[in-house]
């Protein structure tokens, strides 16, 4: 089955850009989401991408895609303290009848540095 | 406000016991997935109905069911409940069109759920 691995924490000073980075192992999987978890919250979905598409961008958020090494990376440029929570990578095979399932990484801790 | 909606938002209960998690999906969609998180697993996908029928299933336990109604809306049934249950259990959904439509899962606030 699909295995989605991110690295645990991440800091960065306010301003700066953040980089958060997942690897998955499915080469099917057809959708790469992004999702986010504020302390005591729900999961918020920030972005998604295909897997014909190797960049999308949306506001202060990019996502890379490299289909080649099952890579992808989340930009978020002029991080706040708004941006601190978890980060989740989910990769999910599109579809496949009865398997239909979203794969989460284990999500990176976002914190921000005044 | 991703307009999934959980009830009740905290649980708190005895080992043994059987809780009923509510779920009600966004207007319009016909799936319905359960998820699991907790400190020790992580993120973990429990099963998933669509139009009333189970569709797949994930690391859900036998002690633990799930159903989805006409209208819709979805419950999922622990029971037998152990510490090893207490968790942050989420609802999300998804719309599906004929041509397979978007797979952008959703989700609900999650409940809460302490096992004593």
């Amino acid at each position: 089955g699909e295995d989605v691995e991110q690295s645990l924490f991440l800091s960065v000073r306010e301003g700066d850009s953040s980089v958060i980075n997942c690897t998955y192992t499915d080469s099917s999987s057809t959708y790469l989401y992004w999702y986010k978890q504020e302390p005591g919250a729900g999961l918020q979905l920030l972005t998604y991408i295909f897997s014909n598409m190797d960049m999308k961008q949306d506001q202060r958020l990019t996502v890379l895609l490299n289909k080649k090494d099952k890579h992808l990376s989340l930009r978020i440029a002029d991080t706040q303290t708004g941006d601190s929570a978890i980060y989740f990578c989910a990769a999910h095979p599109g579809l496949r009848f009865g398997n239909e399932k979203l794969t989460f990484g284990t999500g990176t801790r976002l914190t921000i540095i005044p | 406000d991703s307009g999934v909606t959980q009830t009740p938002k905290h649980l708190i209960t005895a080992t043994g016991q059987r809780v009923t998690l509510r779920c009600s999906p966004r207007s319009g969609d016909l799936s319905v997935y359960w998820y699991q998180q907790s400190l020790d697993q992580g993120l973990q996908f429990l099963i998933q109905y669509y139009n009333g029928e189970e569709r797949a299933k994930g690391n859900i336990l036998e002690r633990f069911s799930a159903q989805q109604f006409p209208d819709l809306h979805s419950e999922l049934n622990l029971s037998s409940l152990e510490l090893g249950d207490s968790a942050l259990y989420f609802c999300a959904s998804s719309a599906k069109d004929g041509r397979g439509g978007t797979e952008t899962q959703y989700f609900g606030p999650g409940t809460r759920l302490l096992v004593l």
